[in-house]
């Protein structure tokens, strides 16, 4: 059965840094883009970022490049997302989600079950 | 950046169809996907490349993507359909995943 499981979410300053993971397990993690994608609380989903099957591809959502930078290690079957200059409106549930189909325009067909980013205001 | 709506929420009788829209800019030439959301749960893929049905999603569930609309359908609904939906679309012109603001659907 594929799995992902993120792990890393937690209280966290203003302008502080975080960094989630991501293992899986069940398919081959290097043949597949990969995705972050949150919901901050009450709201809808907003995808972050992507990542291609061998890294050489990032995409990210206007609001935190810069700040943010996806990366994986394929040995590990990991997914990475590390979060600095942390703010307020970056307060979320992190998925990681698997993509499938073709390229970064696939659809997400297996998600993680999230974990939870909280920066005070 | 590419924008796609969707109405805030659908409401249906159990037993009738339930269509909830995903609109934007000649969609009809792009894929979308769909996903339902459950509360305290995380989404899960219902329609992918408009039309597509993962093996885990119902007959009941349909999809189809022309002009500016794309369309997600659910004949026969359920007390268990209620639940978020998201349309998902890739901008090829920005690189960028965009979804959809959500419908909640309301089985009455």
């Amino acid at each position: 059965e594929v799995q992902l499981m993120e792990s890393g979410g937690g209280l966290v300053q203003p302008g502080g840094s975080l960094r989630l993971s991501c293992i899986v397990s069940e398919f081959p993690f290097r043949s597949y883009w990969m995705s972050w994608v949150r919901q901050a609380p009450g709201k809808g989903l907003e995808w972050v970022a992507n990542i291609k099957e061998d890294g050489s591809e990032k995409y990210y959502v206007d609001s935190v490049k810069g700040r943010f930078t996806i990366s994986r290690d394929n040995a590990k079957n990991s997914l990475y997302l590390q979060m600095n200059s942390l703010r307020a409106e970056d307060t979320a549930v992190y998925y990681c989600a698997r993509v499938s189909g073709l390229g970064a325009g696939g659809q997400f067909d297996y998600w993680g079950q999230g974990t939870l980013v909280t920066v005070p205001s | 950046s590419y924008v796609v709506t969707q109405p805030p929420s659908v409401s249906v009788a159990p037993g009738k169809t339930a269509r909830i829209t995903c609109g934007g800019n000649n969609i009809g030439s792009k894929s979308v996907h769909w996903y339902q959301q459950k509360p305290g749960q995380a989404p899960f893929l219902v329609i992918y490349y408009d039309s597509g049905r993962p093996s885990g999603t119902p007959e009941r569930f349909s999809g189809s993507n022309s002009g500016n609309t794309a369309t997600l359908t659910i004949s026969r609904v359920e007390a268990g359909d209620e639940a978020d939906y998201y349309c998902h679309v890739w901008d090829s012109s920005s690189d960028h995943v965009v979804f959809g603001g959500g419908t909640k659907l309301t089985v009455l």
